[in-house]
């Protein structure tokens, strides 16, 4: 199994432009959600889904967008794309329905100037 | 959720065991403590968790106190590569996966 992958590892942006965080996972889990960690602090929920077709915002959801089709993707989407939003950016999915125990991709590293 | 307390650094020896605390006096009787890492620049890795018995993994064993208020995270045998910050939560069983870490413990082994 390759587990939780993400794409791309590192991307700079402009102040404005939309793109998508690509996360999936070989293991079929259930659960798949998106943090997002700023330097010196702990992860922050963004959104997250507990199956295809469900999805559900977390602590800080706004500025983003996201949908589940099938089980093993989640992207992430960056509407219009701002300085805030400058992070360190964590896919992680779940196969118990509890989510508690998750297993992490090795993020991707976002740049908005 | 529970809060919970941890130092905010600790050293350890290589080879030795690592012991690192939490305190949790605020956590309800359906409140598990969870034990996350997060080495430099990757992302957290579950570790174990437990309700109120001790725990015991490939990876750890944790204590937890009869009265629950505080737990211990034993890293038996610490080596370089176990050099990270350690988050200690709580969860309700269902909680729907929506971790809350805190500062967590940042800790160093050394050769």
């Amino acid at each position: 199994n390759a587990g939780v992958t993400q794409t791309p590892k590192f991307q700079v942006l402009k102040t404005g432009q939309s793109m998508t965080l690509q996360c999936a996972q070989d293991m079929n889990h259930e659960y798949m959600s998106w943090y997002r960690q700023d330097p010196g602090m702990g992860l922050r929920l963004i959104h997250y889904s507990v199956g295809a077709g469900i999805t559900d915002q977390g602590e800080v959801p706004n500025g983003y967008n996201v949908s589940r089709s099938t089980t093993e993707d989640f992207p992430l989407r960056l509407l219009s794309a701002a300085p805030s939003q400058t992070s360190v950016y964590f896919c992680a999915s779940s196969l118990t329905t509890g989510g508690n125990e998750q297993y992490f991709g090795p993020g991707t590293r976002l740049t908005v100037t | 959720d529970a809060k919970t307390t941890q130092p905010p650094s600790m050293d350890c020896a290589e080879g030795r065991a690592a012991n690192l605390p939490c305190n949790h006096s605020t956590i309800s009787g359906n409140e598990y403590v969870y034990w996350y890492r997060q080495i430099h620049s990757q992302g957290p890795q579950y570790i174990i968790h437990g309700l109120k018995n001790n725990e015991t993994n490939e990876m750890a064993s944790l204590i937890i106190t009869e009265d629950r208020k505080s737990s211990t995270l034993i890293l038996p045998h610490a080596t370089l590569r176990d050099t990270a910050v350690y988050y200690c939560i709580g969860l309700i069983y269902n909680q729907g996966g929506k971790l809350i870490f805190g500062q967590g413990t940042e800790l160093s082994v050394k050769p």
